[in-house]
């Protein structure tokens, strides 16, 4: 079955680079998208970035200057990489999965979630 | 980018009631908004999408609407599972956004 899973640090020290793995398994990377969100604590959430099914990436402007998304279709994993961490970046990030219609085009919604990682940005 | 503003950010409500939550975009999104549950310490979970389409194994009491660029997610039958979280997602343009989300609370 679908299944995505985060893993990275607990912990990032500020303007540390922070480094998280997504890795999956039940659908092959070269054939659907994978997206991160991130939640602060308590509150909302926020569209990071994207890695298309055939490489191409895309992020959210507010986040763009900071973070790289790269993948690794070899091994099932996705990889978030996001730079000069402030204590506002604390929070969970999870990588899901946007499902393709049955003409083949990438949904903008998310079918399946990994279960979060929690990042807490501190000194 | 579009703003996704959802009301109310609480509620609560009784076994068995009906309960309504709503997005407004700030612009036309043409149907593309998708509903997601969230219960404490979990992931989000999608409930809707297209609006008004259910994901499969969601309960039928859970619908969405639409009227113009108001979007609506409508509970019935309230149930002790229902307690969460819920966001709304439009999914036309991007960055991708969210709503600021609604906490349910059953009595």
């Amino acid at each position: 079955q679908v299944q995505l899973t985060e893993s990275g640090p607990g912990l990032v020290h500020p303007s540390e680079t922070l480094s998280l793995t997504c890795t999956v398994s039940g659908f092959s990377l070269t054939g659907y998208s994978v997206y991160w969100v991130r939640q602060p604590s308590g509150k909302g959430l926020e569209w990071m970035g994207r890695m298309r099914y055939n490489g191409d990436t895309s992020y959210n402007s507010a986040l763009k200057s900071r973070l790289s998304i790269s993948r690794d279709t070899s091994k099932n994993q996705v990889f978030l990489k996001m730079n000069s961490l402030q204590t506002d970046d604390t929070g969970t990030y999870y990588c899901t999965r946007a499902p393709r219609s049955t003409m083949g085009i990438t949904l903008g919604y998310f079918d399946y979630w990994g279960q979060g990682v929690m990042v807490t940005v501190s000194s | 980018d579009i703003q996704m503003t959802q009301s109310p950010a609480s509620l609560s409500a009784s076994l068995g009631e009906t309960v309504s939550i709503e997005c407004l975009a700030s612009e036309d999104i043409y149907s593309n908004l998708a509903w997601y549950q969230q219960k404490p310490g979990k992931s989000p979970q999608l409930l809707i999408y297209y609006a008004s389409s259910l994901q499969d194994g969601v309960p039928s009491r859970f619908s969405g609407s639409e009227s113009g660029t108001q979007y609506s997610l409508e509970i019935n039958s309230l149930q002790p599972e229902d307690e969460g979280d819920y966001f709304c997602q439009q999914s036309y343009k991007f960055p991708l956004t969210f709503g600021s989300g609604t906490k349910l609370e059953i009595k």
